[in-house]
């Protein structure tokens, strides 16, 4: 079946400009997660969502950062302004639940964002 | 959150069986361990779970001692394609919802 879809892929912006990016998680899934891999770095936690609420944004690194989930589906992470430090490949995975469940996430492949 | 440590980097070689050890000395009673593979320009790819002693899947073993302190994640017979960073994680049920954090990973090289 179809997997956890991220877009775009690769995502070159200039320094200052805002960005989109987008997760489309499998189907059914309530719980959604993104996270940051800088290169060569481990997965660094950003926010959480289950269904449309996200009781845990502790990750977002400055209020630069925002993330909305609609319909309990699609997902988008959101930089304004971006900097030269924010390039790195962001990650998106789902889970089936999210409460007091062991599931394992499902990953997406990533948007490799490069800021010039 | 239980942190977990484990080596930066193993090298193997092809054929060879590798164990990769992972540390958790506070975890909690409630808490699972999974294990995660990333292959460079993807995401991570869920291996294997277990809560104690052996587990065993398609892919790898994972032996887990009584006390819970650890874990081993056992690859038999590695080929090149198992050239990946393997993470360790635990607290899965942590604060009452699933925050899943990744520590740094252990990077394997498999060697012809």
């Amino acid at each position: 079946g179809a997997g956890v879809s991220q877009s775009p892929s690769n995502k070159v912006t200039e320094k200052g400009k805002d960005v989109e990016l987008r997760c489309d998680p499998i189907s059914g899934h309530t719980a959604l997660y993104w996270y940051r891999q800088s290169l060569g770095q481990g997965l660094e936690f950003l926010i959480y969502f289950q269904g449309n609420s996200a009781p845990d944004k502790s990750g977002l690194p400055s209020d630069r950062f925002s993330a909305e989930r609609t319909g309990g589906s699609v997902s988008t992470l959101t930089i304004q302004r971006t900097q030269q430090e924010d390039s790195a490949v962001y990650l998106c995975a789902s889970s089936p639940m999210g409460r007091s469940d062991n599931s394992p996430l499902h990953f997406g492949n990533g948007t490799r964002l490069t800021v010039t | 959150l239980a942190k977990t440590t484990q080596p930066i980097s193993m090298d193997s070689y092809e054929g060879q069986e590798v164990n990769i050890t992972c540390s958790h000395n506070n975890i909690a009673t409630n808490d699972y361990i999974t294990w995660y593979q990333q292959f460079p320009s993807q995401g991570p790819r869920f291996i294997i779970q277990g809560y104690k002693t052996k587990v065993t899947n398609e892919v790898a073993s994972l032996f887990i001692p009584a006390d819970r302190k650890s874990s081993t994640l056992s690859l038999p017979r590695v080929s090149l394609s198992d050239t990946a960073v393997y993470y360790c994680l635990v607290g899965l049920n942590s604060g009452g919802y699933q925050k899943v954090t990744f520590g740094t990973g252990t990077k394997l090289q498999v060697i012809p």
